[in-house]
């Protein structure tokens, strides 16, 4: 499983880009980049996956570096309701664990 | 689609006593996992299923028995709760057999505390 790193807390701004950093420099090439997200005590949220092209969905998008080393996952216009934790994982490509850090708690404030 | 359903939302237990938390999935996912979060932690693996029959053990197995009888149901069991396992617990579900390109769907989590 590679290990992840990702800063402890974010603040952005109502409305502005949100990009949250993810450095995984463990992580093997078939294993796959996941981002969840976490609102108060709900169960955790998919938000967004990728292997080594850029993805983007309706919710966010996920940058990987070349070298697949790290990653950033940016939220185009933030608002109040993205406050929240935000996990970066690379479940094992044998196993499919999920394993979580302390993710990034990000504020959005007005 | 009911997703992954987890009973009870919330349990209070003394010291000693067994329960089996459930829950349920109805999307014929092969792998299900169970995970605590403990306030202001992040979320720790307890036991996990690649499929009907077989579970292994996660980061936190102590103290938690699982089984994997049916692909839709994974009960979690605890023998003799602890005060140590009061947390909220989650249960995961994804399509995957091996393969990691399938996202995780998770429920709405079980709060346990242990008197």
């Amino acid at each position: 499983d590679a290990k992840t790193t990702q800063p402890t807390s974010m603040d952005c701004a109502e409305g502005r880009a949100a990009n949250l950093p993810c450095n995984h420099s463990t992580i093997s090439g078939n294993e796959y980049v996941y981002w969840y997200r976490q609102i108060h005590s709900q169960g955790p949220q998919y938000i967004i996956h990728g292997l080594k092209n850029n993805e983007t969905n309706e919710m966010a998008s996920l940058i990987i570096t070349e070298d697949r080393k790290s990653s950033t996952l940016i939220l185009p216009h933030a608002t109040l309701r993205d406050t929240a934790v935000y996990y970066c994982i690379s479940p094992s490509s044998n196993t499919g664990k999920l394993i979580f850090g302390q993710g990034t708690t990000l504020q959005v404030k007005p | 689609n009911a997703g992954v359903t987890q009973t009870p939302k919330f349990q209070v237990l003394k010291t000693g006593q067994s329960m089996t938390l459930q829950c349920a999935q109805d999307m014929n996912h092969e792998y299900m996992s169970w995970y605590r979060q403990d306030p202001g932690m992040g979320l720790r693996l307890i036991h996990y299923s690649v499929g009907a029959g077989i579970t292994d053990q996660g980061e936190v197995p102590n103290g938690y028995n699982v089984s994997r009888s049916t692909t839709e149901d994974f009960p979690l069991r605890l023998l003799s709760a602890a005060p140590s396992q009061t947390s909220v617990y989650f249960c995961a579900s994804s399509p995957m057999g091996t393969s990691s390109n399938q996202p995780q769907h998770f429920g709405d989590g079980t709060r346990l505390s242990i008197l």
